[in-house]
């Protein structure tokens, strides 16, 4: 499986964008970029997947690089109830398993 | 519509000791696997099913067993518990494989002491 890198941590402030990143250089043409996030104590959460074009959901966005190499989620107003951790997965299109590393973890300031 | 629900939510196993974590999905997906969360780690994949009557290894599958008999449940099976095996299971349920999200459930809390 391609690999990701994805900061420990990040903070932000409540009501402020959020741009958390992701860097795949081993993406594959038919890979496609996942991104989960787990709220504590909580099951994983599926926030949006895309494979070459921007994509766009209630949830959030994700921008990814013209050479795929890298991608972006972006929350445009981050509350309190966004602080979770943050995971940016690599899924081959034959492949149905995810694998997760540690993810970002998002704290959002009051 | 419930998703995944699994039971029971927290368990306390002595070493030696069996349980079955059960896990049911009612969205008809094909796809189902169940996952371990260590403290302060990602999920490690122990066991997945593409359907009614198969199974196969993740990455952890030691001390574990699977059964599919149906496509809503995939209980995850438990022999001679050890403490390593304390952890939290997570279940999830996929319907494709080309993209898609996974809908999980809300984890079971195991500690054997």
């Amino acid at each position: 499986d391609a690999k990701t890198t994805q900061p420990n941590s990040m903070e932000s402030n409540e009501e402020e964008p959020v741009h958390l990143p992701c860097n795949h250089s081993t993406i594959s043409g038919t890979d496609y970029i996942h991104w989960y996030r787990q709220l504590p104590s909580q099951g994983p959460e599926y926030v949006i997947h895309g494979l070459t074009s921007n994509v766009n959901n209630r949830m959030a966005s994700l921008a990814i690089a013209e050479d795929r190499k890298s991608s972006t989620l972006i929350l445009h107003r981050a509350t309190l109830r966004d602080a979770a951790v943050y995971y940016c997965i690599l899924r081959s299109g034959s492949n149905y398993k995810l694998t997760f590393g540690k993810g970002t973890l998002l704290t959002v300031n009051p | 519509n419930a998703g995944v629900t699994q039971t029971p939510k927290f368990r306390i196993l002595k070493i030696g000791q069996s349980m079955t974590l059960q896990c049911a999905q009612d969205m008809n997906h094909n796809y189902m696997y169940w996952y371990r969360q260590d403290p302060g780690m990602g999920l490690k994949l122990i066991y997945y099913s593409v359907g009614a009557g198969i199974t196969d290894k993740g990455e952890v599958p030691n001390g574990y067993n699977v059964s599919r008999s149906t496509t809503e449940d995939f209980p995850l099976r438990l022999e001679l518990a050890a403490p390593s095996q304390t952890s939290v299971y997570f279940c999830a349920s996929s319907y494709s494989i080309q993209g898609g999200g996974y809908t999980f459930g809300s984890g079971t809390r195991l500690t054997v002491v």
